[in-house]
């Protein structure tokens, strides 16, 4: 938090349907990131970005998409490919040699 | 495989020093440890890096060992709103932070 932004904090969605999680940061930082995570579980990547119109695969990218036409935006779509879509999702700027820091997180729940 | 070895839980008493261990035996020469702890609900919380040499900030110490095979997290007067998941997390290269299902910290009033 402190510069980081998600909205919104709890989304609800029927089966089926796509949804578009946001992540916005004013700390000018090139790298964002986002994660998931399941109760009890620790966080896992889905996709990353360094720089503005680029972006790579995390360990679990298979029904998310994202985009980054902003420095200031990564907004994470999470489509009717995702079969258990239902997490914490976690959104975070840094770079790759320095600590990241994280948003306050979303809570999707799929009905 | 894993990257970073914590015990699964852990209580402390209020007041007292709360010691966080961790293993990462397969570090690499340029390789960071990082710490991290999440509230329940809530996003992680940068705490604290170090390379080789111990660190120490406004919220805790860091000694990581000699051979840097381990390291230790120091909370040195934990209070109840420590009680929180810690994350021990070694870099692998590229742009991955991995994180483990760390350590749940419990302080005792």
């Amino acid at each position: 938090d402190g510069g980081i932004t998600q909205s919104p904090k709890y989304l609800f969605r029927k089966e089926g349907q796509n949804v578009t999680l946001s992540c916005e940061q004013n700390l000018n930082h090139d790298a964002m990131y986002w994660y998931r995570q399941d109760p009890g579980q620790g966080l896992r990547l889905i996709y990353y970005s360094q720089i503005v119109n680029d972006f790579q695969k995390g360990d679990i990218a298979e029904g998310y998409s994202v985009s980054r036409e902003k420095k200031e935006s990564f907004p994470l779509t999470v489509t009717s490919a995702q079969k258990n879509p239902t997490a914490f999702y976690l959104c975070a700027i840094g770079s790759s040699y320095n600590e990241q820091f994280f948003g306050p997180g979303t809570r999707l729940t799929v009905l | 495989d894993a990257k970073t070895t914590q015990p699964t839980s852990m209580d402390c008493a209020e007041g007292r020093a709360a010691n966080l261990p961790c293993n990462h035996s397969t570090i690499s020469g340029n390789e960071y440890v990082y710490w991290y702890r999440q509230i329940h609900s809530q996003g992680p919380q940068y705490i604290i890096h170090g390379l080789k040499n111990n660190e120490t900030n406004e919220m805790a110490s860091l000694i990581i060992t000699e051979d840097r095979k381990s390291s230790t997290l120091i909370l040195p007067h934990a209070t109840l709103r420590d009680t929180a998941v810690y994350y021990c997390i070694v870099r692998v290269g590229g742009n991955q932070f991995y994180f483990g299902t760390g350590t749940s910290l419990t302080v005792i009033p």
